[in-house]
């Protein structure tokens, strides 16, 4: 049963234009939302989060919004720069746990 | 700062034999630790996680075992290995017992079985 789903595995965006970047989930307890960035070999890197009571957090170039009434959530990047090509993992939490349930990931290619 | 080690960054090991990976967090205390694992094209799954010295969570009923012996270490063995053991294994870290702390992750241990 995936909880955090990411239907798109691939996404190909143009530099300097925004990146959308989707995540549905299933479970209605989840109460807190991130995003994640990984290149190959590498682990992930925190990129931004959002809490259930929010529906938009901003950091810098990124932004993340959440409809709770839907259960989705997007990443979007603005502008998209070269060096943002990777794989974007969503990831939520249940409230009043520990476990971070992550989805499959989509690999985004922006192209210079 | 807190910084998060894990070793090896490679490893090939024969069907059957032991495995042991080890993860470390510095400049932290009582860090909630997780262990994860992604496979060939897939997402990352939960195997472990553990909010304290000698306490372990399992997630996925499997061949792999978890322990934490010091409170800012974090194995993750197997007694025989399999083929579908191979991955790219992440030890990640939070702050202790806070919800809603983002996980950091180290740079994982790429597993492949033969």
């Amino acid at each position: 049963d995936q909880q955090v789903k990411q239907n798109s595995p691939s996404l190909s965006v143009q530099e300097g234009r925004i990146s959308i970047l989707n995540c549905d989930y299933t479970n209605s307890m989840f109460d807190y939302f991130l995003w994640y960035k990984k290149y190959p070999a590498e682990g992930p890197t925190f990129l931004i989060s959002i809490s259930s009571i929010k529906d938009k957090n901003e950091d810098g170039r990124f932004t993340v919004f959440l409809n709770k009434s839907a259960k989705h959530l997007s990443l979007h990047i603005v502008p998209s720069q070269p060096g943002d090509s990777a794989v974007y993992f969503c990831a939520a939490s249940e409230a009043g746990t520990y476990k971070y349930i992550f989805g499959t990931g989509t690999r985004l290619k922006v192209l210079a | 700062s807190q910084t998060i080690h894990q070793w090896p960054a490679t490893l090939v090991q024969p069907v059957g034999s032991p495995l042991s990976l080890e993860c470390t967090v510095e400049g932290t205390s009582n860090p909630n630790l997780y262990w994860y694992r992604q496979a060939a094209g897939r997402g990352l799954q939960l195997l472990f996680y553990s909010v304290g010295i000698g306490q372990i969570s399992s997630e996925v009923p499997q061949n792999l075992s978890a322990s934490r012996p010091q409170d800012r270490q974090f194995i993750l063995s197997s007694k025989k290995l399999l083929l579908s053991d191979s991955g790219f294994y992440l030890c990640a870290w939070s702050v202790g017992r806070i919800y809603n702390s983002p996980l950091h992750f180290g740079n994982g241990t790429r597993l492949t079985v033969t």
